[in-house]
């Protein structure tokens, strides 16, 4: 079953603009993962935040954690035409380290 | 640094015939191993996690199976193919900090 869900399913925007993606999820989890998916390709790690964390940054990145909702937010600012992509949260919440992942919001950034 | 191999990248297979996707790691030792299962437009799902040699466990009851022969060699198998087998198949380990690593992929069409 899928721990997270994020939201919108998709998203269209011009480059320069940001991009805003959300994600909740059911459990307590130990940690909640952001990825990228280019068409056809594996999954690419972006960013982990800790149950304990709140707020981190990457980059052009940006991940909020609200525990007490159960929701995530993914933020990129200043989109790329290269930052065209599905992007999936996924959930850690047991000690096997088996992710749940979303079904993923994808972006498409238009020159 | 660690990298993932998985092959092949594409295959066509009928309908009743096996199937072996390999799973490969270098430069690390002792790594958690998974496999999912990606269908079109969706999220992942996983089907098989390993933790250690000969160590395996099952998330989701199909016609698939999975082995680990070596420390790092992840096995996914099936000894007759289903159209309901179709899908797009990753293979991950997880790093301790900063997530999972994903292989390429396979794309396997059951025809």
């Amino acid at each position: 079953s899928q721990q997270g869900e994020e939201d919108p399913q998709a998203l269209s925007i011009q480059e320069g603009e940001n991009a805003t993606m959300n994600c909740s999820y059911k459990t307590s989890i130990n940690n909640l993962q952001w990825y990228r998916q280019n068409s056809g390709r594996g999954l690419v790690h972006l960013i982990l935040i800790r149950s304990n964390e709140r707020e981190k940054h990457s980059g052009r990145l940006r991940v909020t954690l609200d525990t007490s909702k159960k929701s995530s937010s993914l933020l990129i600012t200043a989109s790329r035409a290269a930052d065209t992509a599905s992007y999936f949260c996924a959930t850690d919440a047991d000690s096997w380290g088996k992710l749940q992942f979303g079904a993923g919001t994808q972006v498409v950034v238009t020159p | 640094s660690q990298t993932i191999h998985q092959w092949p990248a594409t295959l066509v297979q009928p309908v009743g015939s096996p199937l072996s996707l390999e799973c490969t790691v270098e430069g690390t030792s002792n790594p958690n191993l998974y496999w999912y299962r990606q269908a079109a437009g969706r999220g992942l799902q996983l089907l098989f996690y390993s933790v250690g040699i000969g160590q395996i466990s099952s998330e989701v009851p199909q016609n698939l199976s999975a082995s680990r022969p070596q420390d790092r060699q992840f096995i996914l198998s099936s000894k007759k193919l289903l159209l309901s087998d179709s899908g797009f198949y990753l293979c991950a380990w997880a790093g301790v900090f900063y997530g999972y690593t994903f292989g390429s992929g396979t794309r396997l069409t059951v025809v």
